[in-house]
């Protein structure tokens, strides 16, 4: 499988603050993913990183919000803007598509912690 | 009907028995189905893909799709502590307005020593 590696891995962030998420891939893969994970909750979809465009959000997110930026194959980054206790969650990377893997599967990186004081 | 169902448990077995893990979908049209596992305060990690009706084996675990019912299901057999974590089933479907994937919330698992 491949490595997705995220920075930071934790954070404590006051409120009205920014912080951006950075995640890379070891290997080129068609689609990247941003994921929230509120504790005890599963998965939620915040949006797809699309390369040399602007992110696809689900229901609920916004760009103002959740500025994504994909520069190319392996790598994106998530900004988290104008933070509230609320953000206070795990943000997880995923990849699919990984050269040697069905195109089917995602795979995950370890997450980023952030709480927001 | 959500599109992704799973019984949040938590779900107790003893050391050595088959825990039994469930999931139904809505139908959206061509799947693909997956199992993934999470410890606590870790990302998930890929168990098992499934793509066509019946049985899937790969060592003590064994996923069960039945497309007709619109469930899947996981087995794991000679159930280990260490198997003790929450179990995430996931939906991919292709529609006409392109991919989607979705993620149950989760099945705790704890098995007993």
């Amino acid at each position: 499988s491949a490595v997705i590696s995220q920075k930071p891995s934790r954070d404590i962030c006051q409120r009205g603050t920014s912080l951006t998420i950075q995640c890379q891939v070891d290997s080129q893969v068609t689609m990247m993913f941003w994921y929230r994970q509120q504790p005890g909750q599963s998965l939620t979809l915040i949006a797809t990183a699309n390369q040399g465009s602007e992110a696809t959000y689900e229901s609920g997110f916004v760009i103002d919000k959740f500025p994504i930026s994909r520069p190319n194959l392996t790598f994106s980054t998530l900004t988290v803007s104008n933070m509230s206790p609320e953000d206070s969650s795990i943000y997880l990377c995923s990849g699919k598509g990984l050269a040697g893997t069905s195109t089917d599967t995602q795979y995950f990186g370890p997450g980023t912690r952030l709480t927001v004081l | 009907q959500k599109e992704v169902e799973q019984n949040s448990g938590p779900l107790s077995v003893p050391e050595g028995a088959i825990a039994s893990l469930n999931c139904t979908y809505s139908d959206r049209g061509s799947q693909s189905f997956f199992w993934y596992r999470q410890y606590s305060g870790k990302s998930p990690e890929l168990i098992m893909s499934i793509y066509s009706n019946g049985d899937k084996e790969d060592g003590r675990f064994t996923a069960q799709l039945n497309k007709a019912s619109q469930y899947v299901s996981l087995l794991i057999r000679d159930s280990q502590p260490s198997d003790s974590a929450t179990y995430l089933c996931a939906v991919r479907w292709v529609t006409r307005d392109g991919n989607q994937f979705y993620f149950g919330t989760g099945t705790s698992l704890t098995v007993i020593p």
